[in-house]
């Protein structure tokens, strides 16, 4: 079945450290995104790519870095830049222009 | 800038109709409808391409006037099924915007028997 896989589902982060949230899709679609979204707050942009080897930031990108090397795949690092990761990430697929396909999103925490 | 919904929270009947507005400050190519349950993906409810377009499906349909940067979804005769938070998504034109969705920060609806 298509559709878009996030792993792992649910991440702790020490302080001082790197951690990368894997999005992979097989819809075949051009474009992907990466949301953040705090409790009782809707989605905020983090980074998008309309191609593979290309990509924009969105709202929120400080403290993030993603690359788009495989048109399937498009990992999310979240840097120890980012002085509040704890959140809910969701990764998107879309065709441009038409309805995004959200994947069951990963669960970031603060050890 | 994103996109304001009201109300921000509807407590519905079974059986209740309910209307959500999203309004947005800047010029739109389209809005997306989503869902989302607790703890879940969002679901694509639907999308609104045109001005003055209005699309249904089942008893949730949607409008949007381009002239106001408005959309509004309507849910009739609503059902537990459709508790969940709302979010409509405002798509730029062209360029790197085109496909970019801004959110707003969602209404919750919650439908009771």
């Amino acid at each position: 079945d298509g559709g878009i896989t996030q792993s792992p589902k649910y991440l702790f982060r020490k302080e001082g450290q790197n951690v990368t949230l894997s999005c992979e899709q097989n819809l075949n679609h051009d474009a992907m995104y990466w949301y953040r979204q705090d409790p009782g707050q809707g989605l905020r942009l983090i980074y998008y790519s309309q191609i593979v080897n290309d990509f924009q930031k969105g709202d929120i990108a400080e403290g993030y870095s993603v690359s788009r090397e495989k048109k399937e795949s498009f990992p999310l690092t979240v840097t120890s830049a980012q002085k509040n990761p704890t959140a809910f990430y969701l990764c998107a697929s879309a065709q441009l222009g038409q309805p995004q396909h959200f994947g069951d999103g990963t669960r970031l925490s603060i050890l | 800038q994103q996109p304001v919904q009201s109300p921000q929270a509807v407590i519905l009947r079974e059986g209740e109709d309910a209307v959500i507005n999203c309004s947005s400050s800047k010029a739109l190519y389209s809005v997306h409808w989503y869902r989302q349950k607790h703890g879940e993906a969002p679901v694509f409810l639907m999308i609104l391409l045109k001005g003055g377009e209005q699309k249904g499906h089942e008893k949730i349909s949607a409008s949007f006037n381009e002239k106001k940067q408005q959309s509004s979804l309507y849910l009739t005769a609503s059902q537990l099924s459709y508790s969940g938070t709302y979010f409509c998504g405002g798509c730029g034109a062209g360029g790197t915007s085109y496909g970019k969705l801004t959110f707003g920060q969602g209404t919750i609806l919650t439908v009771h028997p």
